[in-house]
């Protein structure tokens, strides 16, 4: 079982430009979630999606965007990169079932830096 | 005022030590509560998590919480260099199981 995959696990961009980061959740997991961390601090949660539908959405702004796929990975897109974008982009996976807790599983991180 | 306060480090022990970090929370409707281990360069690792107020151990790891001071806990035992990471502490509220709060992270150092 290779666990939560991302990619790119670098990228660099510059304000104003697009960015779009992949996951794919660890088997048997249907439910992603994405995370942002800032150098020093813990992350914070931008959305989940759960049956191809945002389901849980944290305090960003619309130019943060997802998808997910009907094969469960998940894509998360940033618009309009501002230098503050710059983080450590997480995303989890877990099994969905119900309103009982459910172990996230993390991926490494793709880093992005806004120039 | 963030919702997940945690004590900032960095924390340096000798190997053998008992390690003590600790969270605060505002937000009562808090019912999970994990702490994650991440090292540098890879993303947080669950280390354990309890449901609502107790104690759990698993080998050197004892985690406690105090629903009533909002107060969270994690005590390593015989600390090792391995253990050297940056401990993060979370929480959810049991109708978001999915989206965790984090606190910022503790890192700590255990010297050989």
């Amino acid at each position: 079982d290779a666990g939560v995959t991302q990619s790119p696990t670098h990228l660099i961009k510059t304000r104003g430009q697009q960015v779009t980061l992949r996951c794919s959740p660890k088997s048997g997991h249907d439910t992603v979630s994405w995370y942002q961390q800032a150098l020093g601090q813990g992350p914070q949660f931008i959305f989940q999606y759960y049956e191809e539908e945002e389901r849980q959405r944290g305090n960003f702004p619309d130019r943060f965007s997802g998808h997910q796929f009907p094969n469960y990975s998940s894509e998360l897109n940033v618009n309009a990169l501002l230098l503050g974008d710059s983080a450590l982009y997480l995303c989890a996976s877990s099994p969905q079932t119900g309103l009982a807790y459910n172990e996230q599983f993390f991926g490494p991180g793709t880093r992005l830096t806004v120039l | 005022q963030k919702e997940v306060e945690q004590d900032p480090g960095p924390l340096s022990v000798p190997e053998g030590a008992i390690v003590s970090l600790n969270c605060t929370y505002s937000n009562s409707a808090f019912q999970y509560f994990m702490w994650y281990r991440q090292y540098s360069r890879k993303g947080p690792e669950l280390l354990m998590y309890t449901y609502s107020s107790g104690n759990k151990e698993d080998g050197r790891f004892t985690a406690q919480v105090d629903k009533s001071s909002k107060y969270i806990s994690l005590f390593i035992r015989d600390s090792q260099p391995s253990d050297s990471a940056t401990y993060l502490c979370a929480m959810s509220a049991i109708t978001n199981a999915g989206k965790s709060t984090f606190g910022d992270g503790t890192t700590l150092t255990v010297k050989p």
